[in-house]
């Protein structure tokens, strides 16, 4: 079965600073690949998705991230946090080969809290 | 445009009790899931629908959960009864399918249960 593991629960950077948050997935395949963040209080949103092409991927608010199959990894990083991306971030996996009624079935990481100090 | 639209925002209610929680999609998304939230098992998919027909509750964990979307701009799902391990924050999520467009999905705000 896949699974999706997020190393870090909880990291702390300055605002300005750069950011690495970690994904590491296990699949048969490589599947689409996906971050969301989620705010104090509020739903996920899409951040930035991985299909297929260029490993490099990039999303909204500055966010961008690596896909690399090597390491079965898929990380998000921002060159410069800004306090208001204070919030828990979730890797997720989609099967890639999803036939008539998997398609939409997420797969979740456990989530990292990103904590910005001023 | 409104968001997915979620009822009501906080719930506290006593064990065997029944609970109804509400969606209201993004209009015109023809898929709908829900998803539930606890800090021990993360973010679990319950049940999705495409246009209003379930496709998988494999996720429902069981059979005191139920699920229903009646026409494309509502949906329930129902706890009974309800116990304390439900507690938790449920989500629900819509989006227009078609392949890889059905992973891009947006969410409401979620529903924090409280069974005591």
């Amino acid at each position: 079965a896949q699974s999706v593991t997020q190393p870090d629960i909880h990291i702390t950077v300055s605002e300005g600073a750069s950011l690495e948050l970690r994904c590491n997935y296990s699949y048969g395949a490589t599947p689409y690949l996906f971050w969301y963040v989620q705010s104090p209080g509020q739903g996920l949103q899409l951040l930035l998705k991985y299909f297929s092409g260029d490993t490099l991927v990039q999303g909204i608010k500055g966010f961008e991230a690596e896909f690399k199959r090597s390491q079965s990894s898929f990380n998000l990083r921002k060159p410069s946090v800004h306090w208001s991306d204070a919030a828990e971030y979730f890797c997720a996996v989609g099967p890639l080969n999803a036939g008539g009624t998997s398609y939409g079935k997420l797969t979740f990481g456990q989530g990292t809290i990103l904590t910005v100090h001023p | 445009d409104a968001g997915v639209i979620q009822s009501p925002r906080h719930e506290v209610t006593e064990m065997g009790q029944e609970v109804t929680l509400r969606c209201k999609p993004i209009s015109g998304h023809d898929y709908l899931f829900w998803y539930r939230q606890t800090m021990m098992r993360g973010l679990e998919l319950l049940i999705y629908f495409n246009n209003n027909v379930p496709i998988d509750d494999s996720g429902m964990p069981e059979d005191r959960f139920s699920a229903k979307m009646p026409n494309a701009s509502f949906s329930t799902l129902k706890i009974q009864p309800s116990e304390p391990r439900d507690s938790a924050v449920y989500f629900c999520a819509s989006t227009i399918g078609g392949g890889v467009r059905t992973y891009e999905q947006y969410f409401g705000p979620g529903t924090r249960l409280t069974v005591t």
